[in-house]
């Protein structure tokens, strides 16, 4: 079965922080795609990353990184010098290559809150 | 600029009343989503087109249903809303679907309440 687990529910930091989210997936499949969203207030939910099963290369981009190990189901976003801007929540998420429709599964989110 | 469109941003209807939710794009992707997500919840997925086939998730109640009359819009109908249907109503497209899973854009979501 599929599972996504966002453990930390809530995340509160002072600006300048560094902040790690995490995230553990569960699933069968050796093609599977993993993603974050981003949520901010507003509620439309922002695309930030992409990922397949078969590049475990981390990726930076700007303040944002992640860090993907398959070896432990994870694949954990990292903010460097976090802005309040940054407050948000943030959606781990998973679909698998053959599963109908493009499913994606959701982690429960983590809401991050930076404070100035 | 291309994007994903949902009106209204907010929509109040009385318990029974139905409702309809619109969603439109210019991206011309083959395949739109709607989610639905409750406060403090994940975006649980409804249903989706690819192209003109409907494809329904199977816990999602008789009481949606969804049309697509072109490939830039897509409508939720609400037959007859209960307390319980208030929440977010998020629209997503992606490009296509069979061999991988493209990304999924959403649209800015519709806040329903329902009276």
């Amino acid at each position: 079965a599929q599972k996504v687990t966002q453990a930390q529910t809530e995340i509160s930091v002072v600006e300048k922080e560094d902040v790690t989210l995490d995230c553990v997936y569960e699933t069968r499949d050796t093609t599977y795609y993993l993603f974050w969203y981003k949520q901010p207030p507003s509620g439309e939910l922002v695309f930030l990353i992409r990922r397949n099963s078969f590049d475990e290369q981390n990726e930076i981009s700007g303040r944002y990184s992640w860090n993907f190990q398959k070896s432990t189901s994870s694949f954990n976003f990292t903010i460097t010098a976090s802005q309040v801007v940054d407050s948000a929540v943030y959606f781990c998420a998973l679909s698998e290559a053959y599963n109908q429709g493009g499913k994606l599964i959701f982690g429960q989110g983590t809401e991050l809150s930076v404070k100035p | 600029d291309a994007m994903v469109i949902q009106n209204p941003r907010y929509q109040v209807t009385q318990f029974g009343k139905p409702v309809t939710l619109s969603c439109s794009q210019t991206l011309n992707h083959n395949v739109m989503y709607w989610y639905q997500q409750k406060s403090s919840q994940a975006p649980k997925l409804l249903f989706h087109y690819y192209d003109k086939d409907f494809n329904n998730e199977a816990d999602t109640p008789d009481n949606f249903q969804s049309r697509r009359p072109n490939t830039s819009f897509c409508f939720l109908d609400i037959r007859s809303p209960s307390l319980g249907d208030a929440a977010m109503y998020l629209c997503a497209t992606s490009p296509r679907l069979a061999g991988g899973t493209d990304t999924q854009y959403f649209g800015p979501g519709t806040r329903l309440t329902v009276l």
